[in-house]
C-alpha cells in the first residue's frame, strides 16, 4: 500500500526567502506525482504534475524534481511571496488513482 | 489540461437529509472517476471507485450505503450522501481518468456541511 509522507508539516519563513517542501512515497511503481496547493476552505489548486518518467517540471517560481528510484519529491519555491501562504500537497498516482500525503502548511511573512 | 466539474461548490444541508454532488469530464470521457473526502486538518482520502457502468468499489470503512455512488455515463459520475449527519461535513473530491492515460483530472471540490 503505498503511503506519502510530506515534511515539514508547516513552515513559516519571511518573505522573499527560497524554500522546499519534500514528499516522499514508499511504492516507487508510480505513474505520476502531482503538486498542489489549497488554501482555507478551498478546493485544490494544480501547480505541477511530472511523469514518472520525467526528472523535473518548472512553472515560473515553481520547480518540482522527482526520483523515483528514492521515492523522493521536492517542490522549490523561489523568492516566496505572502500569496505564496497555503498548504501544499503531494499526490502519487498510480493509474489513476491518487496517495495524498498530509501536506505542508507554508506561512510567507511580509 | 482536461476539465472535470463538479457542482456544487458548497452546500448546507440539515442533518437527515439527502445531498448530491455532480462530477462531469467537459472534454474527455471519464472511464473511471474517483472520489475522495478530507475532513478538517486531515489529508484527503480515496472513498471509492467507480467504473462506468460498474458497481463502485468502496475502501475499508466506508459505508456504501450511506455514500450511493452512480456512473451511469463516461461523462457523469454522482456521489450521494443519504441521511447526512454532522459527522458527515467534510470536502469531497472526485477525480477522472479516461481509457488507457493513467492522469487524473481533480473536479474543484465540494464543501458539505451539515447541520
Amino acid at each position: 500500500k503505498q503511503e506519502v509522507t510530506q515534511i515539514p508539516a508547516a513552515l513559516s519563513v519571511p518573505e522573499g526567502e527560497n524554500l522546499v517542501l519534500n514528499c516522499s512515497f514508499t511504492d516507487s511503481a508510480i505513474y505520476n506525482l502531482q503538486w498542489f496547493r489549497q488554501d482555507p476552505g478551498k478546493g485544490l489548486t494544480s501547480l505541477l504534475l511530472i511523469q514518472s518518467s520525467q526528472r523535473e517540471q518548472t512553472s515560473g517560481r515553481l520547480n518540482a524534481s522527482l526520483d523515483k528510484s528514492s521515492g523522493r519529491s521536492t517542490l522549490y519555491i523561489a523568492a516566496s511571496q505572502p500569496g505564496d501562504s497555503a498548504t501544499y500537497l503531494c499526490a502519487v498516482g498510480g493509474a489513476g488513482k491518487s496517495t495524498f500525503g498530509d501536506g505542508t502548511t507554508l506561512t510567507v511573512k511580509p | 489540461g482536461a476539465v472535470v466539474s463538479q457542482h456544487p461548490s458548497w452546500v448546507i444541508c440539515k442533518s437527515g437529509t439527502s445531498v448530491k454532488i455532480e462530477c462531469r469530464s467537459l472534454d474527455f470521457q471519464a472511464t473511471t472517476m474517483f472520489w475522495y473526502r478530507q475532513f478538517p486538518k486531515q489529508s484527503l482520502m480515496l472513498m471509492a471507485t467507480s467504473n462506468e457502468g460498474s458497481k463502485a468499489t468502496y475502501e475499508q470503512g466506508v459505508e456504501k450505503d450511506k455514500f450511493l455512488i452512480n456512473h451511469a455515463s463516461l461523462t457523469l459520475s454522482t456521489l450521494t450522501v443519504t441521511s447526512a449527519h454532522p459527522e458527515d461535513s467534510s470536502f469531497y473530491i472526485c477525480s477522472g481518468v479516461g481509457g488507457l492515460n493513467t492522469e487524473a483530472f481533480f473536479g474543484q471540490g465540494t464543501r458539505l456541511t451539515v447541520v
